[in-house]
């Protein structure tokens, strides 16, 4: 069973302060995507990256693509408290239909 | 266009008794996929639809958990008898292609005493 190890599990940070958060596993995905969750809420899709070493911005957000395909980060510059969520990587082995989802990072902004 | 919908958005039963989740998908959504998603972690797949057949369901708790997708649309997931460790939010997804993202409902957050 693949496995998806994010890091930190927790964040709280300062408005205005730059952060990473790291999804791994052993495992080789054919895609893999990035979400936000808010509280009592389904998680939202932020980005879906295929390529290793690709990267992607949205705004402030930065996604990297591991070269081996195996990881990935997301890097929030200038965080705002509306950056504050559950940030969630899912993977998606070759051959499969169905992402598997990471552990999650709890981020919260202080205004 | 109209997102995925979910009902109830809270339930709260007790153990052994039995309860019923809906979802009805975003329109020509093919697939349909339910999550259980414990407080804290990461969501879990349970089953995955393509249409009205299975495509995986080898993460369903098949004693208790049953789920369903007739005419290929609306799904049910049904827990009979629930326990304790079935305290869990239950999310529904759809999407159109594979590589595209999913859509969740707002899910079901499943209480059992």
């Amino acid at each position: 069973t693949q496995l998806l190890e994010q890091s930190p599990q927790f964040l709280s940070i300062q408005e205005g302060e730059n952060l990473t958060v790291y999804c791994n596993s052993s495992s080789v995905f054919s895609s893999l995507q990035w979400y936000r969750q808010e509280p009592g809420e389904g998680p939202v899709l932020l980005v879906t990256v295929v390529t290793g070493g690709e990267v992607k911005k949205l705004k402030r957000l930065t996604f990297q693509f591991g070269d081996a395909r195996k990881d990935s980060s997301l890097h929030i510059t200038a965080a705002q408290p509306g950056d504050t969520g559950l940030y969630l990587c899912a993977g998606a082995t070759g051959g499969t239909y169905k992402y598997i989802f990471g552990t999650g990072t709890r981020l919260k902004v202080l205004a | 266009e109209a997102g995925v919908a979910q009902s109830p958005r809270y339930k709260i039963i007790e153990k052994r008794q039995s309860v019923a989740f809906w979802c009805n998908p975003i329109s020509g959504h093919a697939t349909l996929y339910w999550y259980q998603q414990i407080l804290g972690q990461g969501p879990k797949l349970l089953i995955q639809f393509q249409n009205n057949g299975v495509v995986d369901d080898s993460q369903l708790p098949k004693d208790r958990f049953s789920a369903e997708r007739l005419k290929g649309v609306d799904s049910t997931l049904k827990i009979q008898p629930a326990k304790l460790e079935d305290s869990a939010v239950y999310l529904c997804a759809s999407s159109l292609v594979f590589r595209d993202g999913y859509t969740f409902g707002s899910g079901t957050r499943l209480t059992v005493v």
